[in-house]
């Protein structure tokens, strides 16, 4: 069964300083990888994906993530924090096992950028 | 890029008493959207996959007489929570997906916020 996991419950950066939120996958075919943000009370925004390609991903507001084929691992990036980062962050997998292309999202990771 | 939205944002009801919650793609068809459920400080777990023209395809341990989907056209899809209780209180949030090049790319909905007094 396809899965994600992201090992922090929070991230805590300062402000301009780099920042990376982790991210592991398990999965049995080509992996479709998505990384989503939160504010509070609103739903999600979609930041980035890797489907096929470059293994570093750019994608909205400046994030990156990096795809690691050897380690499952597709961890978010930005060379530097906002405190407008502030979120939380969801990475994802499309679901192989369902027919419509649902996504399996991680538990979420909370990011606290302090000026 | 392509929009959902969703309403209302908020409703607050009393036990006993069903609500619907709309999801609308605004620019674009959708023939498949998505129902997801969170709760606080908690992931997104999906409830059902709703197809226009059919019937909704539900996850395991979500109860299809409960909440109730349809999916009538292109760009609208409904989840009716009927008869609602407080444990039904939660954050709920649609998702459609787009026609990208790809076919592999959701977009959200705000969320709507129920709480069952």
């Amino acid at each position: 069964a396809q899965s994600v996991a992201q090992p922090e419950d929070q991230v805590n950066v300062a402000e301009g300083n780099p920042l990376t939120v982790k991210c592991t996958y398990s999965v049995s075919g080509n992996p479709y990888l998505f990384w989503y943000v939160q504010y509070p009370n609103r739903g999600l925004q979609f930041l980035l994906k890797y489907i096929t390609g470059d293994n570093l991903v750019k994608g909205s507001y400046g994030f990156e993530a990096e795809f690691n084929k050897s380690q499952t691992s597709f961890h978010l990036k930005k060379p530097s924090a906002l405190v407008s980062d502030s979120a939380l962050y969801f990475c994802a997998v499309r679901d192989y096992g369902g027919s419509q292309g649902n996504l399996i999202f991680g538990k979420g990771t909370k990011l606290s950028v302090k000026p | 890029g392509a929009v959902v939205s969703q309403h209302p944002s908020w409703v607050i009801c009393k036990s006993g008493t069903s609500v619907k919650i709309e999801c609308r793609s605004l620019d674009f068809q959708a023939t498949t959207m998505f129902w997801y459920r969170q709760f606080p400080k908690q992931s997104l777990m999906l409830m059902a996959t709703s197809n226009e023209g059919s019937k909704a395809t539900y996850e395991q341990g979500v109860e299809k007489d409960k909440f109730l989907i349809n999916h009538a056209s292109l760009t609208l899809s409904t989840l009716t929570v009927t008869s609602a209780h407080p444990e039904d209180s939660s954050f709920y949030i649609c998702s459609a997906r787009a026609p990208t090049g790809d076919g592999n790319e959701q977009f959200f909905g705000p969320g709507t916020r129920l709480t069952v007094l």
